[in-house]
């Protein structure tokens, strides 16, 4: 069973045109991210729940809305995407003990705007 | 932010070879992780490690808090070891600052 799966694993769509990545974990997580890796392989935080609320949200353009019905779960919806959104996606999850938190990430999403 | 530089940058290793990864970083930190990202592009972790030192395998890895630095060997070297190493830190429970990583290329 995948630990941690991302939909779709590629996206090629169109500017201006909006669309959602789904993100399940199947761990018993608590706090789930999202990550997005340029072309030169930098990967940089995007936003954290942890049991359902919003606990990080980086500079992020208003455009990227995450939702999460459920601590499993964290959607990404991106409205009327642009060139500079073409990127890969990483999905992710841990369990924070207070020592510290494991990641665990998904396969990715690769998006090309075109 | 926290700021996390590795070294070197891009590593060629003939199979067998030895090799040593490194991660310095601005701050104190609770939290450090090396992640490998396959030629496939997936995001394996590979060690927890703040402080001390751990094994696994063909890997280990060794932190020194107090210096700011983490370390990661690569012994008896493998085509599948090839990839890009990541070093990340966090100085909370939740938010992890990646490296630029270290792209390994190892040849038969």
């Amino acid at each position: 069973d995948t630990a941690v799966s991302q939909t779709p694993k590629y996206l090629v769509t169109q500017m201006g045109n909006d669309k959602s990545i789904k993100c399940e974990q199947n761990l018993g997580h608590d706090t789930m991210y999202w990550y997005k890796q340029d072309s030169k392989k930098f990967l940089k935080i995007m936003f954290s729940y942890n049991n359902k609320e919003l606990i990080i949200n980086e500079t992020v353009p208003n455009r990227f809305s995450p939702k999460s019905p459920d601590k499993a779960h964290l959607n990404l919806h991106i409205n009327s995407l642009e060139l500079g959104d073409s990127a890969v996606y990483f999905c992710a999850s841990s369990q924070a003990t207070g020592g510290g938190n494991i990641q665990y990430f998904g396969a990715g999403t690769r998006l090309s705007v075109l | 932010g926290i700021q996390v530089e590795q070294s070197p940058p891009d590593l060629i290793l003939q199979e067998g070879a030895n090799s040593t990864l490194r991660c310095n970083f601005s701050d104190s930190v609770n939290n450090l992780q090396w992640f490998h990202q396959n030629p496939w592009g997936q995001l394996i972790n590979l060690f927890y490690i703040p402080s001390g030192t751990k094994q696994n395998g063909r890997l280990s890895a060794t932190t020194v808090a107090t210096e700011r630095y983490s370390l990661l060997y690569i012994s008896s070297s493998q085509t599948t070891d090839s990839g890009v190493y990541f070093c990340a830190v966090g100085y909370n429970d939740y938010k992890l600052s990646f490296g630029a990583g270290t792209t390994v290329t190892v040849r038969a």
